[in-house]
């Protein structure tokens, strides 16, 4: 069974601060992804990865970096929160292959103050 | 420019009818479709998905239907049953990038 975990299931934080949330998948899979999910919006690529050190803006990356220095660990950074970043986070992996599915975390759901 | 919509924000049914999620898309280069299932406070699940070769595919009470030529995709739960209620997104692949274009997802109610 393939698993991914995020650190934190839910978080609350404060505008300006620096927050990571963390996403480890145990399947080995080469490709990692971060959504953020809002109401009326569906889900919303951030960034993706495609192997270890690379990485690729999705289609709302403002505001959001990334790293992937292992493969089973895929960071997402924001560097100065804010309250338009309040969202569920989701994160998925996926074997290399268009037709591979990808597989989500349970989310987290961070509020920023 | 929404490349994947799904039109109907909600859907309710009665326990043991047909639930049919439709899901239209813009984008030629998409060719592999795919349906998820999320509940509150989870991440989405994978439920079923299409290659563009076919024009349907099927697992147990899930089946999802795919015309080309109109570029829309369904999904129908049958029989539907309450713990089918969830949102459900459709997605798309295609190109050269393997990331997937998801809907704005379909809230289905069954109701017992």
């Amino acid at each position: 069974d393939v698993k991914v975990t995020q650190s934190s299931r839910y978080l609350v934080k404060r505008t300006g601060e620096k927050v990571f949330l963390e996403c480890v998948q145990d399947m080995d899979h080469e490709n990692m992804f971060w959504y953020r999910q809002d109401p009326g919006l569906g889900l919303r690529l951030i960034y993706f990865s495609y192997d270890v050190k690379m990485k690729e803006k999705g289609d709302i990356p403002e505001g959001y970096s990334v790293s992937r220095e292992k493969k089973e660990r895929f960071s997402l950074i924001l560097e100065s929160a804010s309250t338009n970043q309040t969202s569920m986070y989701l994160c998925a992996s996926r074997n290399r292959g268009s037709t591979d599915t990808q597989y989500f975390g349970p989310g987290t759901r961070l509020t920023v103050l | 420019d929404q490349q994947v919509k799904q039109n109907s924000p909600s859907l309710s049914v009665q326990e043991g009818r047909i639930s049919i999620l439709n899901c239209d898309y813009t984008n030629s280069m998409f060719d592999y479709f795919l349906w998820y299932k999320k509940y509150p406070a989870e991440g989405p699940t994978f439920l079923i998905s299409i290659s563009s070769i076919k024009d349907k595919n099927e697992d147990g009470r899930f089946t999802v239907f795919l015309n080309k030529s109109a570029k829309h995709l369904s999904l129908h739960i049958v029989p539907s049953q309450p713990g089918d209620s969830a949102v459900y997104f459709c997605a798309a692949n295609g190109g050269s990038n393997y990331k997937l274009t998801f809907g704005k997802g379909t809230l289905l109610t069954v109701n017992p």
